[in-house]
């Protein structure tokens, strides 16, 4: 099956910094990629969609001025959390998707960020 | 109401044992099922994906969807501490692109 890498798997950060996430397709062009976030016991949130070369598409309540989403090729995504805080602290998971018939999205292994 | 409901257990069983997982929806223009499997601290891997009503079997899974009741399930048989995760049931409206909305995940401990 395709797979979908991210970096780094786990990143602790001090509040008030910056962390920069990146989804990588490692054999398959991704023509969408989407955001998650997911915390302890709750279901996968989507946070936003993404389409190379274009703007990202955000969920209600997700600040985009806090996450910023960049597409910039068919194989890599990239989600900069500004500012974090303790709130943020949480699993992100990406997943990708080629299109296709039927859509089927393949999930990366997720990034762990913990902010002090 | 949640439009997707999943008990997040734990459920417990021992191996060789037939697990049977539960979703329920209340959005009646769902028609593409999902089941995933997660283990801990990683990402969500497809296991089944289904259209409509009906069954699908792979291996020692299967997978049924009850549009009627809004009711999908997935039965695992002869269960090994392999299959010790959490199972997350998802749906989606179009066969094309569109989001996924997900339950909570059951996890499920398989003991030898």
């Amino acid at each position: 099956g395709a797979v979908v890498s991210q970096h780094p798997s786990r990143v602790i950060c001090k509040s008030g910094t910056s962390v920069k996430i990146e989804c990588r397709s490692l054999d398959f062009q991704a023509t969408t990629m989407f955001w998650y976030r997911q915390f302890p016991k709750q279901s996968l949130m989507l946070m936003a969609t993404s389409n190379e070369g274009s703007k990202a598409t955000y969920e209600q309540g997700v600040e985009k001025d806090k996450f910023l989403i960049n597409h910039a090729s068919l194989t890599l995504s990239t989600l900069t959390v500004t500012s974090a805080h303790p709130e943020d602290s949480s699993f992100y998971i990406c997943s990708a998707t080629s299109g296709g018939a039927t859509y089927e999205q393949f999930f990366g292994p997720g990034t762990r960020l913990t902010v002090l | 109401q949640k439009e997707v409901e999943q008990d997040p257990g734990p459920l417990s069983v021992p191996e060789g044992a037939i697990v049977s997982l539960n979703c329920t929806y209340s959005n009646s223009a769902f028609q593409y099922f999902m089941w995933y499997r997660q283990y801990s601290r990683k990402g969500p891997e497809l296991l089944m994906y289904t259209y409509s009503s009906g069954n699908k079997e792979d291996g020692r899974f299967t997978a049924q969807v009850d549009k009627s009741s809004k009711y999908i399930s997935l039965f695992i048989r002869d269960s090994q501490p392999s299959d010790s995760a959490t199972y997350l049931c998802a749906m989606k409206a179009n066969s094309g692109y569109s989001t996924l909305t997900f339950g909570k995940g059951t996890m499920l401990l398989v003991s030898p």
